[in-house]
């Protein structure tokens, strides 16, 4: 397996705390990227990047931020959670060189009471 | 959006095939055929990918049409195991995001 660990694995927060997740890879990739998962809408891009110190945003990034101040970590920030980012956090990594795609880590699962 | 199409779900008795379909119709011609299985709330997994050729691997074939607009994954001896949503996804392997769309949630049957 690859080397890509998400921590903490589970959370349990309130309403309006700031939250930090954790995505750290031994594998030298040099993209790292933030999913999230919910019932009913499958797996949605939150942030990505593509280097140290370059990210971008995906699809649902409104909420979240990131920082890459080393490649091996990639950090995903909730400055105040709200009920709605209550879901199930995946990272992944990948590199062009790759022939097997991104590797995703086994995911956090963050409940916002 | 979603670059692929796949049907909602599928079932599968076990020992048999599961052939899972797939529509990619806007495909470019430097994109991959990319497949990934997520097995209950685990990551998804990687399966297989291609270009224009077929391939095999331990896990799966894939057969994608001449024209590439479509493609088939093909488990040839279905396991319960092998009970997951599974992912059609259309790449170009540079480091752009994985779009995901629905995928086939597929459930293998005794």
């Amino acid at each position: 397996d690859a080397g890509i660990t998400q921590s903490p694995r589970h959370k349990v927060t309130e309403t309006g705390t700031p939250v930090t997740l954790r995505c750290h890879q031994t594998e030298n990739h040099r993209y790292m990227y933030w999913y999230r998962q919910d019932p009913g809408h499958g797996l949605r891009l939150i942030h990505y990047s593509y280097g140290v110190k370059d990210t971008d945003k995906g699809e649902v990034s409104d909420g979240y931020s990131v920082s890459r101040s080393k490649t091996e970590d990639f950090l995903l920030t909730l400055e105040s959670a709200t009920s709605s980012q209550t879901s199930v956090y995946f990272c992944a990594i990948s590199d062009h060189r790759d022939r097997e795609g991104a590797f995703f880590g086994q995911g956090t699962r963050l409940t916002v009471v | 959006d979603a670059k692929t199409t796949q049907p909602p779900s599928m079932d599968c008795a076990e020992g048999r095939a599961a052939n899972l379909p797939c529509n990619h119709s806007t495909i470019s011609g430097n994109e991959y055929v990319y497949w990934y299985r997520q097995i209950h709330s685990q990551g998804p997994q990687y399966i297989i990918h291609g270009l224009k050729n077929n391939e095999t691997n331990e896990m799966a074939s894939l057969i994608i049409t001449e024209d590439r607009k479509s493609s088939t994954l093909i488990l040839p001896h279905a396991t319960l195991r092998d009970t997951a949503v599974y992912y059609c996804i259309v790449n170009d392997n540079a480091g752009n995001m994985l779009t995901f769309g629905g995928g086939t949630r597929l459930m293998v049957k005794p």
